[in-house]
């Protein structure tokens, strides 16, 4: 069965420095891997995805993670937070030719000013 | 990029009451689409596809006669939450899945309605 773990509940941050939100993944195949990030009372937003290719994903609003395929990892991380960056962060996969998302269980960012 | 819309945003209901959530892909079309709820403070769960023409595939422990789900065209797939109770009370959030070729296997997800059982 498809899992995907991330073991923070929230990752706290000051403005400026790096930040990094983790997930691990368990899934038979190759998987499609995602991030999305929600604001309060709004539905997900796409931030980046890996399908094939470079492990490291560039995607929206400075946001990279990289895939490692050994550690099952795919961490999300930005060089230099900001406040804005604030909101709830989800890792998903996908199975190769699956159709259903499997979410993480969230972690809630906070960047400090 | 692909917009997926739903309506309302936002629904305040009597218990016993139905109330009927749309979910619209605006730019693209949609075989598939699922149907999310979304608990405070908790990840998003699963509730069903919906795959247009044909009848949905709900997720083990979701009431298919409680959840109504209704895809008729490509661009159209709404949720009926039959006799609502309290404990419906949730954010419900909906995605359509692209088969585009620049976006094969993406969800593309709506901004969420937010519905509160009297």
């Amino acid at each position: 069965a498809q899992s995907v773990a991330q073991p923070e509940d929230q990752v706290n941050v000051a403005e400026g420095n790096p930040l990094t939100v983790k997930c691990t993944y368990s899934v038979s195949g190759n998987p499609y891997l995602f991030w999305y990030v929600q604001y309060p009372n709004r539905g997900l937003q796409f931030l980046l995805k890996y399908i094939t290719g470079d492990n490291l994903v560039k995607g929206s609003y400075g946001f990279e993670a990289e895939f490692n395929k050994s550690q099952t990892s795919f961490h999300l991380k930005k060089p230099s937070a900001l406040v804005s960056d604030s909101a709830l962060y989800f890792c998903a996969v996908s199975p190769t030719g699956f159709q259903k998302l499997v979410f993480g269980t969230g972690t809630r960012l906070l960047v400090s000013p | 990029g692909a917009v997926v819309s739903q309506h309302p945003s936002w629904v305040i209901c009597k218990s016993g009451t139905s109330v009927k959530i749309e979910c619209r892909s605006l730019d693209f079309q949609a075989t598939t689409m699922f149907w999310y709820r979304q608990f405070p403070k908790q990840s998003l769960m699963l509730m069903a596809t919906s795959n247009e023409g044909s009848k949905a595939t709900y997720e083990q422990g979701v009431e298919k006669d409680k959840f109504l789900i209704n895809h008729a065209s490509l661009t159209l797939s709404t949720l009926t939450v039959t006799s609502a109770h309290p404990e419906d009370s949730s954010f419900y959030i909906c995605s359509a899945r692209a088969t585009t070729r620049s976006s094969y296997n993406e969800q593309f997800f709506g901004p969420g309605t937010r519905l509160t059982v009297l």
